[in-house]
């Protein structure tokens, strides 16, 4: 049973270009969430999907966007990349929106230079 | 709106006990306590829903106190392997699953 994948692992980017990370769900899972983490801090929430819609949105700007396609998985993009943005960006699958146990993928580690 | 864990940060010897305790200022439908070892994903421990149960597997139990929006971890017999960051993320009541985690509890094992 694979769990949750991200990809790529590493990404190196310059100030103002734009990126993009993928994550498929654990088998079974219908909503992913994704999560910043930066150095030293706990995961910060910036969108959950479910249903192919955007359902919840943490404190991120509108440069954070992204879409969930009909299998489940989902995509994270990130315009005009600022300094700041350096993170390990973390994907969560879940099945359906209720309290149910999130399971996070390896995260993509994000460098802006 | 981020739930406080205290402690910091924790040193134990293998097969000493540990409380990490969780509080938020926000009523919670549920609580969530993940471990991250570095450079590696957050690993699900467990999850507990309003109505002040308690839950554990192994040596690693939880409880979540509704009324006092708090919840506490405990590691008992501590072992290597529980070394690591721990995690709460909680769940307000009402919405989606959107998980606001606390800024973490750094455990270190020694032998």
């Amino acid at each position: 049973d694979a769990g949750v994948t991200q990809s790529p692992t590493h990404l190196i980017k310059t100030r103002g270009q734009q990126v993009t990370l993928r994550c498929s769900p654990k088998s079974g899972h219908d909503t992913v969430s994704w999560y910043q983490q930066a150095l030293g801090q706990g995961p910060q929430f910036i969108f959950q999907y479910y249903e192919e819609e955007e359902r919840q949105r943490g404190n991120f700007p509108d440069r954070f966007s992204g879409h969930q396609f009909p299998n489940y998985s989902s995509e994270l993009n990130v315009n005009a990349l600022l300094l700041g943005d350096s993170a390990l960006y973390l994907c969560a699958s879940s099945f359906g929106v209720g309290a149910n146990e999130q399971f996070f993928g390896p995260g993509t580690r994000l460098t802006v230079l | 709106q981020q739930p406080v864990q205290s402690p910091q940060a924790v040193i134990l010897r293998e097969g000493e006990d540990a409380v990490i305790n969780c509080s938020s200022s926000k009523a919670l439908y549920s609580v969530h306590w993940y471990r991250q070892k570095h450079g590696e994903a957050p690993v699900f421990l467990m999850i507990l829903l309003k109505g002040g149960e308690q839950k554990g597997h192994d040596k690693i139990s939880a409880s979540f106190n509704e009324k006092k929006q708090q919840s506490s971890l405990y590691l008992t017999a501590s072992q290597l392997s529980y070394s690591g960051t721990y995690f709460c993320g909680t769940h307000i009541s009402g919405g989606y699953n959107k998980l606001i985690f606390g800024a973490g509890t750094r455990l270190a094992v020694h032998p």
